[in-house]
């Protein structure tokens, strides 16, 4: 069963650099997806599409957070980043690794972490 | 960027009503839109993609709808495991892909 999994710090200062990481088991890394994508949601709203990652690297970002994140792989870990830098209080929500398997015949998360929440706080 | 709009915004509903959550997008995206249900504490669910296919396990008394730009989802008979925060998404461009606000479904 594919699987992903979210980890970071819990806790970051303003100003300060964000790094989670997405932790893929249960399949194969190169064969099993389509793509990655991590999805944002601040305390009681809505969900914020961030940005997706093919296996080769190649990303896509939404335009209003581009300057500051970064989305990488790392094939040897299986592992897929999120890199946020400059953070502010406005960054603070909970994370979601998320990601389109072969399953699926359209462009669709369809398996998702649990998510990772980010406080913003000095 | 295309923008979707979800109306309404919240809604009651009886165990055992129909109800139908409403997704506009700001172009004609034909039938690149998806569902996705979420429950407090945890990551969103598919539900529905290409508007109409049901995802993998999820019950016939979802169903979806639209093309263009006004997009339905459907659920009748509802049971009580499925108050929820309902999200429309569109897929026709993924830069960027683009969420609609969210329904939530509440038990009157």
């Amino acid at each position: 069963q594919l699987r992903l999994q979210e980890s970071g710090p819990g806790l970051v200062k303003p100003s300060e650099t964000l790094s989670l990481t997405c932790t893929v088991s249960g399949g194969s890394f190169n064969s099993s997806f389509y793509y990655w994508g991590w999805i944002r949601q601040p305390p009681g709203k809505g969900l914020e599409y961030i940005g997706i990652i093919y296996y080769g690297g190649t990303t896509y970002y939404n335009p209003s957070v581009r300057s500051r994140f970064t989305i990488s792989i790392d094939t040897s870990k299986n592992q897929v980043s999120l890199k946020v830098t400059s953070v502010t209080g406005r960054d603070a929500a909970t994370y979601y690794c998320a990601s389109r398997s072969l399953t699926t015949r359209r462009d669709a998360f369809d398996i998702w972490g649990q998510g990772t929440v980010v406080t913003v706080s000095s | 960027d295309i923008q979707m709009t979800q109306s309404p915004s919240s809604l009651s509903a009886s165990v055992g009503d129909r109800v139908t959550i409403t997704c506009r997008a700001s172009q004609n995206i034909r039938d690149y839109v998806n569902w996705y249900q979420q429950k407090p504490g945890k990551a969103p669910n598919l539900l529905i993609f290409g508007a109409s296919t049901l995802h993998t396990g999820v019950a016939s008394r979802f169903s979806g709808g639209g093309s263009g730009t006004e997009f339905t989802l459907n659920i009748s008979n509802l049971q009580p495991d499925d108050f929820a925060t309902y999200y429309c998404q569109q897929s026709h461009s993924m830069l960027p892909s683009t969420f609609g606000q969210g329904t939530r479904l509440e038990i009157k």
